[in-house]
């Protein structure tokens, strides 16, 4: 099974920083990672796919980038309504996913 | 508006069965994989299982695999999981999604439910 490591697992920032979460892959996993961002009580929302494609509707601050088995979210102007959880999940091979351990994202 | 509803959620004994539902509206529920995600009390997400528009394909986690059963019925644009051999550990909000594969290729898990909360516990 392909393992997903993300780090930090939590980061302390202000509004307006730039905030870079990574994961790693066990294995080649080529450009089928997504990113998702999980608040409080509700079901997550999908903001980056294919690695580095944002979603409709997601806003520009958000990006992505990485291949094979390094990826990056940064978000760079973070807003006050960024304060979640984000999540990588890959999505390569036999449709038997796995999802990263999660970033907690607080107000500093 | 897509619209995903789960619901068979509640509590059950170890060793027991539950069969959830996700009831789907806003959209052709029979041109779409769809996927069980789950996320224990104050954890992270964990996929469950992955079935083809046709039922025809199913892939699952290995921590559920021979105890969850996955499967749809197009005609009534309803996606089940039927869980036997219930653990402490299977205790979780379960979520459907449908799975988006846009041009590039890849998948993403794109429209969720709001979940329904199944609890393992004597």
């Amino acid at each position: 099974d392909i393992q997903m490591t993300q780090s930090p697992s939590s980061l302390s920032a202000s509004v307006g920083d730039r905030v870079t979460i990574t994961c790693r892959a066990s294995q080649s996993i080529n450009n089928y990672l997504n990113w998702y961002q999980q608040k409080p009580g509700k079901a997550p929302k999908v903001l980056i796919y294919g690695a580095s494609s944002l979603q409709s509707g997601v806003p520009s601050r958000f990006s992505g980038s990485g291949f094979g088995t390094d990826f990056t979210l940064t978000i760079s102007s973070l807003q006050a309504e960024d304060f979640a959880t984000y999540y990588c999940q890959q999505s390569y091979g036999a449709l038997t996913w796995t999802f990263g351990q999660g970033t907690k994202v607080e107000i500093k | 508006e897509v619209q995903l509803v789960e619901s068979g959620g509640g509590l059950v004994q170890p060793g027991g069965s539950l069969r959830l539902s996700c009831e789907a509206s806003g959209f052709r529920f029979s041109s779409y994989w769809m996927s069980w995600v789950r996320q224990a009390p104050g954890k992270g997400l964990e996929w469950v299982a992955n079935i083809k528009q046709d039922g025809s394909e199913k892939y699952y986690a290995d921590s559920v695999k021979g105890r969850f059963t996955v499967s749809r019925d197009n005609a009534e644009s309803s996606l089940f999981l039927q869980m036997s051999s219930l653990r402490a550990e299977d205790t979780a909000v379960y979520f459907c999604a449908t799975i988006d594969i846009p041009p590039t290729g890849t998948r993403l898990l794109d429209h969720w439910g709001q979940g329904t909360l199944v609890t393992v516990s004597s």
